[in-house]
Formats: C-alpha cells, structure tokens, sequence
C-alpha cells in the first residue's frame, strides 16, 4: 500500500465511450502525475499538476483530459479513444516537483482496454 | 531528448544465482532512481542515488552510480523468487528535473 489508490483497476470501453479514471492520494502530497506505461516502451509522463495547477502536458492528444479538483484527488477524462490507447495508465504523487531525486509514489493502474 | 538505456530487456535465472542489470544515457543525470514493479502494481522506489561513485546496499541489492553519473547498475546476490519484477531505472538531468524513465528490465527468478 503506497497511499496512492486507483480506480478503476481494469477498464474495457470501446471508443465512442467516455469514461474517467480516478486517482487519491492519502500522503499530503502537492504534486500529483499521469503516466502511460505501454508494453516494450518507457514510462511516458502525460500530465504534471502542482497545487492543482496542470504545470505539464507532454503532447498529449486532447482525447485525454486531466482534472484536478484539489491537491489529493486527479482524475483522467476520456473519450474517443483509439485502440492503440491501450496501456496501464499509472498516477503517483510525490511532495514537491523540481527537486531533484524527488520520490515519486504510484498508484497500482488503471489496466485499459479500448475495442 | 534524454534516452535511458536499461540492459538486458529480460533476464532468467535461477535461485541462488547472482546478477547484475545495468542503466546507461548519454547524458550526466543529476540523480538517478531504481524502481521495482511488480505484475499488478506501479513502482516502488528502491533506492536513490546522487554522488558519482556512490554505492547503497539494500539488503541483498547493490546500487552503483557511476563516476561519470551516466550510468547506473543494480546487483543482486543469491537471488530470491521474490526479487522476481520489473526493474526500471529513472533519471533526472540538470535543467530538467522530470523523471525520464528507461524501458526496464524484466527479471523472473526461477525456484
């Protein structure tokens, strides 16, 4: 238990859907993060929010959309999707960003299927 | 862009065996972090390091940083079915203070 939870942890939806996954963190965090992990490719970072401020869009197609209500909770809104969207779509908190050596905590994933 | 290179892709031993995985870039990372995942869960921080030439034991994992700072390895000694995971190695560079993670390594741990 990271104090990092994830929700849903499988998703199967087809892509006309829209659907959010949702992400808590129970740390006291500031910094909260999206990454997508595909298989034979590195962690990819999507989003960095900090004091749910979004600090980071790496060139994320607009059929993600992040929110962040508050500095525990984040939430991954979409739509659209295509089948190549498949991946384990991982958040993680960490206290503060920008200091080098940071540790990062993840949530276990949301494991996502789009047909 | 700042690539990390994680050597070997996969690697199957068998209990009891040692050995040793590697993390290589072209670039001086400011510091450098071991990751386990295992099947299910998001990674979990081993350890950190910082100073070139550093050494940090944890238990039966060996973490070297090397003098350059571009290069990293993890030895295991007497391998346990436990330590069975994926290993990722995440960087941060000067100037650019986002974890870079490289694609891992797979390691299974046979009884």
């Amino acid at each position: 238990e990271t104090g990092v939870t994830q929700t849903p942890r499988h998703l199967v939806m087809g892509m006309t859907n829209k659907k959010s996954l949702k992400c808590e963190q129970h740390l006291g965090h500031n910094a909260m993060y999206w990454y997508k992990q595909s298989a034979k490719k590195p962690l990819e970072l999507m989003f960095v929010y900090n004091f749910k401020e979004q600090t980071e869009n790496n060139s994320v197609p607009s059929r993600f959309s992040p929110e962040c209500p508050n500095s525990s909770h984040l939430f991954l809104h979409l739509h659209t999707l295509q089948p190549e969207d498949s991946a384990l779509y991982l958040c993680a908190s960490s206290n503060i960003i920008g200091i080098s050596g940071e540790r990062q905590y993840f949530g276990p994933g949301t494991r996502l299927t789009v047909t | 862009t700042q690539l990390l290179e994680q050597s070997p892709q996969f690697l199957s031993i068998q209990e009891g065996e040692n050995l040793t995985v590697y993390c290589n870039s072209s670039s001086v990372f400011s510091s450098l972090q071991w990751y386990r995942q295992e099947p299910g869960e998001g990674p979990v921080l081993l350890v950190t390091v910082v100073t070139g030439g550093e050494v940090k034991k944890l238990k039966r994992l060996t973490f070297q940083f090397g003098d350059a700072r571009k290069d990293s390895s993890l030895h295991i000694t007497a391998a346990q079915t436990g330590d069975t995971g994926l290993y990722l190695c995440a960087g941060a560079f000067a100037g650019n203070e986002k974890l870079t993670f490289g694609t891992g390594t797979r390691l299974t741990i046979i009884p």
